[in-house]
């Protein structure tokens, strides 16, 4: 089954203490996302990756980190966690052929609270 | 990419169409529409997207304006399994920027 998993599905955390989501997709797909949703704000986009070893800043990167080394898995880094990052977090994936993105494929989110 | 205005929130009675509308009256000739929704804290569902000519697939119809400034999602027999929020999405298809912003969406309620 094509999907995207992320890892964990709730994590409760301690002010400063670094932590790592991961996520995995199957579909061999080229863009991978990360994106927060806070009640009010709706889903707001962190960081975005075309290919491997390619990311860039969505529209809130301040105190996240990325990395894509391998094509199917883009893991989401709080080096140092803070309250203000508590929040449902999604990965999302699709392919990218001659600059067209296609639809998301989304996770089934991580609940994070910071505390 | 253009901003998209739509209604906060819509009602439709089970069995009968569901039409949500969405403007993008600043769209230009490259950017694409695309259509999400999300069933309460689920991750969001791609539905269906298109560049100017109408579009259908097993979940809904997409109808574009020939001047392309606004677009219809149309859920043809809407079931209380379709309440959910639902996202209109401009984006342009080429360059470097790819960014996807998602706006606050349409709550559709489907009513008994």
């Amino acid at each position: 089954e094509a999907q995207v998993t992320q890892n964990p599905r709730y994590l409760i955390t301690v002010t400063g203490k670094k932590l790592t989501v991961t996520c995995s997709q199957n579909m061999n797909h080229e863009y991978m996302s990360w994106y927060r949703q806070d009640p009010g704000l709706g889903l707001r986009q962190i960081y975005y990756s075309m290919n491997v070893e390619v990311t860039d800043k969505g529209d809130v990167p301040e105190g996240y980190k990325v990395s894509r080394k391998e094509k199917r898995n883009f893991p989401l880094i709080l080096e140092s966690p803070s309250p203000n990052q508590t929040s449902l977090y999604f990965c999302a994936s699709s392919f990218l052929r001659d600059n067209l993105l296609g639809g998301y494929t989304f996770g089934s989110g991580t609940r994070l609270t910071v505390v | 990419d253009a901003k998209t205005t739509q209604p906060p929130s819509m009602d439709c009675a089970e069995g009968r169409a569901a039409n949500l509308p969405c403007n993008h009256s600043t769209i230009s000739g490259n950017e694409y529409v695309y259509w999400y929704r999300q069933i309460h804290s689920q991750g969001p569902q791609y539905i269906i997207h298109g560049l100017k000519n109408n579009e259908t697939n097993e979940m809904a119809s997409l109808i574009i304006t020939e001047d392309r400034k606004s677009s219809t999602l149309i859920l043809p027999h809407a079931t209380l399994r379709d309440t959910a929020v639902y996202y209109c999405i401009v984006r342009v298809s080429g360059g470097s920027n790819y960014k996807l912003t998602f706006g606050k969406g349409t709550l559709l309620t489907v009513n008994p």
